[in-house]
């Protein structure tokens, strides 16, 4: 089965720039959360999509935004990029469930790799 | 304070050691608990869950102490290949069900050398 596949993989971007980001979950999976990690860093919540709808928002500007498909694929978007965008941007998948369920557990896509120039 | 915080590390351990890696998360809604690995560059990768006292797979051990806020992952007899960063991950509920919002650590790097 293919894992949750991310694209581009890199990407180069000059500031004041739009960027769009595309995401594949597992299959069956109908959850989908976006995160930042800047070098030296864990990963930093961005957005979470349950059945095309938002879930969950994490710290971050309006210059962030996502949604879900009905195939519940994924785009995260980044308007005005600055500087400090430049970061991997991972995206996991999973299924929804209650504590201690293993539906809950997430798996992450290899990422999209942005530098803002 | 940081909602989920690890030892800052780096842990540099000889091959064969036992090491172990301490984690406190501060809000107490979190009710799953995760050890991932994330080599360099590359995407975290699912290395435990914890989901009641503790538990073991192959040389790896997890334990969660709720009453603590506090997870920890022991590695016994390391090797080469268990080098890696390692993030101690917590999910948060709402209403009961999680739609798998992550909050992670800031990650221990652990260098097995030979």
């Amino acid at each position: 089965d293919a894992g949750v596949t991310q694209s581009p993989t890199h990407l180069i971007k000059t500031r004041g720039q739009h960027v769009t980001l595309r995401c594949s979950p597992i299959s069956g999976h109908k959850s989908v959360s976006w995160y930042q990690q800047v070098l030296g860093q864990g990963p930093q919540f961005i957005f979470q999509y349950y059945e095309k709808e938002e879930r969950g928002r994490g710290n971050f500007p309006d210059r962030f935004s996502a949604r879900q498909f009905p195939n519940y694929s994924s785009e995260l978007n980044v308007n005005a990029l600055l500087l400090g965008d430049s970061a991997l941007y991972l995206c996991a998948s999973s299924l929804a469930g209650r504590a201690g369920d293993r539906r809950t557990e997430a798996f992450f896509g290899q990422g999209t790799r942005l530098t803002v120039v | 304070r940081k909602e989920v915080e690890q030892d800052p590390g780096p842990f540099n351990v000889p091959e064969g050691a036992t090491v172990a890696f301490n984690c406190t998360y501060s809000n107490s809604a979190s009710q799953s608990f995760f050890w991932y690995r994330q080599d360099c560059r590359k995407e975290p990768k699912l290395l435990m869950s914890v989901y009641s006292s503790g538990n073991e797979d192959g040389r790896f051990t997890a334990q969660l102490n709720r009453a603590s806020q506090y997870i920890s992952l022991l590695i016994r007899d390391s090797k080469l290949s268990d080098s890696a960063t390692y993030l101690c991950v917590v999910s948060t509920f709402a209403g009961g069900t999680s739609y798998g919002k992550l909050t992670f650590g800031q990650g221990t790097i652990l260098t097995v050398h030979p």
